[in-house]
């Protein structure tokens, strides 16, 4: 089984509407991300989490709310989705500590908004 | 602040040649650089990574990377390209305290052409 899982891979939605993406891991890493990808943009960081208390937002925030609900979920909300937030959406859990650097990443969910 | 600059948003080479993939970052503190690769429809994975010691690293797949402070550098070499190299590479630095922000390059799509 796949050490981070995102549900669903791929989802459909019109304007306006409320989405949700899951994403879990069974690495037992304290620390989490959610990124979007945009063709020509890379990865951009969206929130980040370091623990279940401690949530933090990235560089592109606007639009996006999250949850982690355990030290295993994390989730990530479009309260009323907009076309601009068309992309490929990726999780991904770090250890913390010197040396644990190392992101590991779903396999991703693309989004369409219509 | 941190920055990856990836020059070539698509380099095509003949395979059994010579993969140069280049990335240039800029970091107020002393980084933490990574190379990602992305095959089509998956996560990224972590090809290799440096963080302190040797400044030429090797990483998974025959790649390499050498650590050049005085040209800001991190460039990504192969000596011989194999059909299943094909995919998008991403350049990313960290900061080496403690926070582990990570910022992504924009991504290299590597073709090989038979």
């Amino acid at each position: 089984d796949a050490d981070v899982t995102q549900t669903p891979r791929n989802r459909i939605t019109k304007t306006g509407k409320r989405i949700m993406l899951e994403c879990s891991q069974t690495k037992g890493h304290d620390r989490m991300y959610w990124y979007r990808q945009d063709p020509g943009l890379g990865l951009r960081l969206i929130y980040y989490s370091f623990d279940v208390k401690d949530i933090n937002k990235g560089e592109i925030s606007d639009g996006y709310s999250v949850s982690r609900q355990a030290q295993a979920k994390f989730s990530l909300s479009l309260e009323s989705a907009i076309p601009n937030q068309t992309a490929l959406y990726f999780c991904a859990t770090s250890d913390s500590g010197v040396g644990k650097e190392t992101q590991y990443f779903g396999p991703g969910t693309r989004l369409l908004v219509l | 602040a941190q920055s990856v600059t990836q020059l070539g948003s698509h380099v095509s080479v003949s395979e059994g040649a010579l993969v140069l993939l280049r990335c240039n970052y800029s970091s107020s503190v002393p980084p933490y650089l990574f190379w990602y690769v992305q095959y089509p429809n998956q996560g990224l994975q972590l090809l290799l990574k440096y963080t302190t010691g040797a400044t030429l690293v090797k990483g998974i797949n025959g790649f390499e990377a050498e650590f050049k402070k005085s040209e800001t550098s991190f460039h990504l070499t192969k000596p011989s390209a194999h059909m299943s190299d094909a995919a998008e590479y991403f350049c990313a630095v960290s900061d080496s305290g403690g926070y582990q922000k990570v910022t992504f390059g924009t991504g290299t799509k590597l073709q090989v052409i038979p």
